[in-house]
């Protein structure tokens, strides 16, 4: 079983839908827990940063996380075009630079 | 403010050949590390580092070299290139923080196919 799932499936959604996204874990050390962001041919890009378990807002983006559950989330309101892209989840333990990445999202916003 | 920058952005080997991809960040980062990218697989790490003079092993290092005798500079060596090692790798910093960091800093990548 690796560290990080996520569901790689392609997803597509009408602009303006709620896209929601997650992985699961199963490393119980993990404490710090990142999304990122790869449009095509980029690198990825830091979108959202959590520690422990708790939501966090920033703007249209909100990632929650349930350590009882192993499970983090990201949710995009509004969706645009703008947001179609590949979306990782990446966790660390606490005083670990490794970082455990899921295999990403690709999300297909339709205008 | 450059940021994480890798060169080349693309480039074609012959199966046996060696090259070095280059990685140069300017923002001071202590830990620096190298993935690569292969469709259905994610980011699987290749190596790191945590600070000038001191490497160790990622996830997939067998085939690859790196050292590290400046902050700023992370080449990542290819010592007989194989098809296996097409790919698009990544080069990534970021700074220590007690008891974690907040992020890395990807540079753009560099697309790598062995024929």
């Amino acid at each position: 079983q690796k560290e990080v799932e996520q569901d790689p499936g392609p997803l597509s959604v009408p602009e303006g839908a709620i896209v929601s996204l997650n992985c699961t874990y199963s490393n119980s050390a993990f404490q710090y827990f990142m999304w990122y962001r790869q449009y095509s041919r980029k690198g990825p890009e830091l979108l959202m940063y959590t520690y422990s378990s708790g939501n966090k807002e920033d703007g249209r983006f909100t990632a929650q996380v349930d350590k009882s559950s192993k499970y983090i989330s990201l949710f995009i309101r509004d969706s645009q075009p703008s947001d179609s892209a590949t979306y990782l989840c990446a966790m660390s333990p606490y005083g670990n630079n490794r970082l455990a990445f899921g295999k990403g999202n690709q999300v297909v916003v339709i205008p | 403010n450059a940021g994480v920058t890798q060169t080349p952005k693309f480039q074609v080997l012959k199966t046996g050949q060696s090259m070095t991809l280059q990685c140069a960040q300017d923002m001071n980062h202590e830990y620096m590390s190298w993935y690569r990218q292969d469709p259905g697989m994610g980011l699987r790490l290749i190596h790191y580092s945590v600070g000038a003079g001191i490497t160790d092993q990622g996830e997939v290092p067998n085939g690859y070299n790196v050292s590290r005798s400046t902050t700023e500079d992370f080449p990542l060596r290819l010592l007989s290139a194989a098809p296996s090692q097409t790919s698009v790798y990544f080069c990534a910093s970021s700074y220590t923080k007690t008891g974690g960091q907040i992020g890395y800093t990807f540079g753009s990548g560099t697309r790598l196919t062995v024929v």
